[in-house]
């Protein structure tokens, strides 16, 4: 197994520059959350999907953020324009059945805006 | 207002003491997650928790609905524990929210 692989590792940009991350789950789990970190307010839920279609997207800063999945096997979260504030580690995370199931996660995407 | 609060924030032990890490919250939940991020970053989903104790290994956790409160004890603690460790709990509806987390440091 494989586990959630997340891409970038890193990704250092310039302010005003789209940002996309990206993010395989492991196959078989229907939900698939994306997560960001920072030192400030700790990790934070920002979206989550089941089966591909967006369940709860509360967690999402602003509308310069976006998420998609557009199979089973896929998902990307853009920042379009990015800002220094967005400086984060963000992290996906799939599961078999929803936020009442343990999950597994990928190894993050370190993102930092100049 | 849902929060998690974690204690302590930072703990040092010394190998094979026993440790505990507390975590409450303030409303009811349907679960509980107990993670572990090691220094490199990297997440690790512990235990899920909706009632009594689980164990794995040299981890146990509890939770008590009724005290809204959920501990995680590591026995005969090691080095290679250090880590920090996040509790998240789900309110009812969509809601997960995390504890800011507590820093282990266990010395040899």
């Amino acid at each position: 197994d494989a586990g959630v692989i997340q891409s970038p590792r890193h990704e250092v940009t310039e302010m005003g520059q789209e940002v996309t991350l990206r993010c395989k789950p492991i196959s078989g789990h229907d939900y698939l959350f994306w997560y960001r970190q920072t030192m400030m307010r700790g990790l934070e839920l920002l979206i989550y999907f089941n089966n591909n279609v967006p369940i709860d997207d509360s967690g999402m800063p602003e509308d310069r953020f976006s998420a998609k999945m557009p199979n089973a096997s896929f998902s990307t979260l853009k920042i379009q324009p990015s800002e220094p504030r967005d400086s984060a580690v963000y992290f996906c995370a799939s599961s078999l059945a929803g936020l009442d199931q343990p999950q597994h996660f990928g190894d993050g995407t370190r993102l930092s805006i100049l | 207002k849902n929060e998690v609060e974690q204690s302590p924030q930072n703990l040092t032990a010394q190998e094979g003491e026993f440790i505990t890490i507390n975590c409450s919250y303030s409303v009811g939940i349907s679960a509980l997650h107990w993670l572990q991020q090691h220094p490199g970053g990297g997440i690790v989903s512990l235990f899920m928790l909706s009632s009594g104790k689980k164990k794995h290994g040299r981890l146990i956790a509890t939770i008590n609905i009724q005290e809204k409160h959920s501990s995680l004890h590591i026995t005969a603690s090691h080095p290679r524990d250090s880590a920090v460790y996040i509790c998240a709990v789900r309110y009812y509806g969509n809601k997960l929210v995390f504890g800011a987390g507590t820093i282990l440091r266990v010395k040899s």
